[in-house]
């Protein structure tokens, strides 16, 4: 098992310029998840994906972020234009089909900085 | 949503000593999670326990949903355990806590 692969670990961009995050989730999980991590606001869920859908994606802070899940093995993290209040460190988590009936396993996360 | 909250936000201590950190939640939850973020960033799953009572090794954790509270264990800890620990929930959702901060010097 390897685990939640994320890609890459670290980010460096210039404000407004795309970035891209991506993530690899446990062969056999179904229900994905993109969290994002800062000083300020801890960790808050952005989207959750059910069967490669979309579930709840209230936590998405505006538009220029968006998410994508083309299969069962492959998620991406879509910021355009990015902007320096989006310097934070980005996880991606699977699980068991059903949220709250198995455990959430973490990827190691990706640090995005925008200068 | 569901608030959760941790106690102490953060706890020094020294090498062996024993501690508990404290999760509270405001309403009924299908299920919890402890983490620890160790100070790589890595988020390792410590105990995913809806109720009642599990151990693994030196971390020992206790749920009671019907009081909506969940405790953890360090006994004699070491100072591969510092980090911040969360506690995680479910309603429909995985919700975290703020997390303890643990530092245990040698």
């Amino acid at each position: 098992d390897a685990g939640v692969i994320q890609s890459p670990r670290h980010e460096v961009t210039e404000m407004g310029q795309e970035v891209t995050l991506r993530c690899k989730p446990i062969s056999g999980h179904n229900s994905l998840f993109w969290y994002r991590q800062t000083m300020m606001r801890g960790l808050e869920l952005l989207i959750y994906f059910n069967n490669n859908v979309p579930i709840d994606d209230s936590g998405m802070p505006e538009d220029r972020f968006s998410a994508k899940m083309p299969n069962a093995s492959f998620s991406t993290l879509k910021i355009q234009p990015s902007e320096p209040r989006d310097s934070a460190v980005y996880f991606c988590a699977s699980s068991l089909p059903g949220t709250g009936v198995s455990p959430l396993h973490f990827g190691n996360g990706t640090r995005l900085t925008v200068t | 949503g569901i608030q959760v909250e941790q106690s102490p936000p953060d706890l020094i201590l020294q090498e062996g000593a024993n501690s508990t950190l404290r999760c509270n939640f405001s309403d009924s939850v299908n299920n919890l999670q402890w983490f620890h973020q160790n100070p790589w960033g890595q988020l390792i799953n410590l105990f995913y326990i809806p109720s009642g009572t599990k151990q693994n090794g030196r971390l020992s954790a206790t749920t009671v949903a019907t009081e909506r509270y969940s405790l953890l264990y360090i006994s004699s800890s070491q100072t591969t355990d510092s980090g911040v620990y969360f506690c995680a929930v479910y309603d429909y959702k995985l919700s975290f806590g703020a997390g303890t901060t643990v530092t245990v010097r040698a």
